[in-house]
């Protein structure tokens, strides 16, 4: 198993551009997060979604929209790109949402605007 | 709102040694879980350790254990016999009730294993 993927690892967008955040995992679980991490911080939940074609709104979700197709992508999109959006973005995946089913991580997007 | 503090931005200690991380916790709930991860320098997020809040025993993972005081909020992790690979930021996170949806994540302390 790849586990969670994400691609791509980096990325520098300039004010305004628009760009998505592919997140796959091959381990046929049914919830997905998105989470950012700015710098000297914790991760912040952005969105979750408990299944295909369910999605709600985690911590931060403002400047952000997701969809869930299928079970094993889960991709994040950004519409007008804003220095407040330079993060590095971790896509998790978990078999269930209760804590008994550990939350399996990907190696992050560095996004940088500018 | 839920509130996890990690006063102890860095910290090093000598391979071999023990070494233990601070996190304080601020909620009103009953029903939460409390984690530690570690994010290495690939970034990666490797979970260490778990504790339910309803357990009263501290929760112990081969060389990593914690110390749970629920009436103190606090949650510190002890690293025994620490290794070189032990070197990471570690992250307090708190899950509150039993879904996925409600994590929340401190700022991380970053260890340092010298050898």
């Amino acid at each position: 198993n790849a586990g969670v993927t994400q691609t791509p690892k980096f990325r520098i967008l300039k004010i305004g551009q628009s760009m998505t955040l592919q997140c796959t995992q091959d381990m046929n679980h049914n919830y997905m997060y998105w989470y950012r991490q700015d710098p000297g911080m914790g991760l912040k939940l952005i969105y979750y979604s408990v299944g295909a074609g369910i999605t709600d709104k985690g911590e931060v979700p403002n400047g952000y929209n997701v969809s869930r197709s299928t079970t094993e992508d889960f991709p994040l999109r950004l519409e007008l790109a804003a220095p407040s959006q330079t993060s590095v973005y971790f896509c998790a995946s978990s078999r269930t949402g209760t804590v008994h089913n550990e939350q399996f991580f990907g190696p992050g997007t560095r996004l940088t605007v500018l | 709102a839920q509130t996890v503090t990690q006063s102890q931005p860095e910290m090093s200690v000598q391979e071999a040694e023990t070494v233990t991380l601070s996190c304080t916790y601020d909620t009103s709930e009953n029903n939460y879980y409390l984690f530690w991860y570690k994010q290495p320098p690939s970034r990666q997020m490797i979970l260490v350790i778990r504790q339910e809040a309803y357990k009263q025993q501290n929760a112990t993972e081969n060389r990593f254990s914690v110390n749970f005081q629920k009436a103190a909020k606090s949650f510190s992790l002890k690293i025994s016999d620490s290794q070189l690979g032990d070197t990471a930021m570690y992250f307090c996170a708190f899950m509150k009730g039993n879904t996925g949806n409600q994590f929340y994540f401190g700022t991380g302390t970053s260890l340092t294993v010298i050898p």
